[in-house]
Formats: structure tokens, sequence, C-alpha cells
């Protein structure tokens, strides 16, 4: 089973900085990568597939990269509305649809 | 517009089921597979498995292996999950979620319904 780890858990903020979130996973993968954003009481919003591109609307102020085990979730200028919960999720091998245990922004 | 509209809040006694639906719209119903999430309080999210809306094939993690049943009615673009043997650890908030790609279950989920909380009490 592919592992997905998240860090930090919780990361303290300022509006307007560059924000880098970290998904590793414990085994090589294919890219098959998702970024979600969930806020406080809502369904998660998916940003990111296939590790590096934008879903539908998606501000270009976010952006993935990554490959192999390593992927990164970067926020240009952070936004009030951007401080949520994001997880990572490998939609790929067995069982697939694995999610990281999240990283949460909260207002430094 | 694309849309997934889940049933309402539902409170259960341990030792039951939970019948929660998720209903689309703005789509082709029978060209997609949904998957089910859920959520427990404070914690991350839970794969659970995944429905072809067209064959009504099923996968499902094995966690939930013997009791959960995904199920679909084409002719109302109604997609159900249901859980049995209900335990206190089952409270959370369950969500479907559509697959990006066509005709795929190996896709990011783009689309998301509102969430269904269920509770498991005494």
């Amino acid at each position: 089973e592919i592992v997905m780890t998240q860090s930090p858990a919780t990361l303290p903020v300022s509006p307007g900085e560059r924000v880098t979130l970290s998904c590793r996973a414990s085994q090589s993968v294919a890219g098959k990568l998702a970024w979600y954003q969930q806020r406080p009481r809502q369904a998660p919003r998916l940003l990111i597939y296939g590790a590096s591109t934008r879903a539908t609307g998606v501000p270009a102020r976010f952006s993935g990269s990554g490959s192999g085990t390593e992927f990164t979730l970067t926020i240009s200028s952070l936004q009030s509305e951007d401080f949520a919960v994001y997880y990572c999720q490998l939609y790929d091998h067995w069982p697939p649809f694995t999610f990281g245990q999240g990283t949460r922004l909260e207002i430094k | 517009q694309v849309y997934l509209v889940q049933s309402g809040p539902d409170v259960k006694k341990p030792g039951a089921s939970v019948e929660v639906s998720c209903k689309a719209s703005g789509f082709t119903f029978t060209g997609y597979y949904i998957h089910w999430v859920r959520q427990a309080p404070g914690q991350g999210l839970e794969w659970m498995g995944w429905i072809n809306l067209n064959s009504g094939v099923t996968q499902y993690a094995q966690t939930f292996e013997g009791r959960v049943t995904m199920s679909r009615d084409a002719s109302i673009s109604t997609t159900y999950m249901e859980l049995s043997r209900l335990t206190s650890d089952d409270t959370a908030v369950y969500f479907c979620a559509r697959v990006h790609l066509w005709q795929t279950p190996t896709d990011a989920f783009d689309i998301w319904g509102q969430g269904t909380e269920v509770t498991v009490s005494s």
C-alpha cells in the first residue's frame, strides 16, 4: 500500500505570503496526483490534477509540481479565502485514491 | 451546471444500516464513475469505493468490504451508498464525488456532493 504523507500538519501563514505544501509518496508514483482544498463545513474542491494541471476555475496563484515521490502545491500570494485544509490524493495504484492526512493553513 | 445533491442528515442506532443518496444533474449520468468518501469529525478524508454508473460495477475499499453496497438508478440519475452494521466509528460526513474523466474510475474527483452527516448513537 502506498502511503501519502503531507507536511506540515499545520502551517501558520500571513495573507500575501508565498506558501509551499509538501506531499510525499512512500514509493514512486506515476503522477496521478491531485490536490484538494476544503474550507470548514464544505466539501473538498479539486484544485490540481495530474500533479500540475489546474482544474477549471482555479485561480492562477495555485500551482502544482513534482514527480516520483515528491509533490508540492504552491500558493503564490495567500488570500484570506485560502485559509483551509489541503489534501493530496493519489488516484492510481491499488489501493487507489489514497488521501494524505492534510495540511491546515492558519492565520499567523 | 453540474451538480451532485445528497440526501439529508440521518441519525441511526448501532447495528442499523444507513442509505445515502446522491442525485446527479447537468451531465450524462451513465458516462461516469462516482466515488464515495467519508470524513469523521475533525479527521481527514477516507475513500470508500466507486461505482460505474453505466454498468453498476463496483469496487470497495477493503475496510468496508462486506458492509457497504453502492448502487444506482439511471432512470432518476441517482446513486446510493448503503452502510450496514453501524457503530459509533461510522459517525461521519459522507460525500459522493464524480470522476473528472469520462468512463474511467482512475482520475481526480472534480464534482462533489455537499455531504451527508450520519450520526450513530444509542
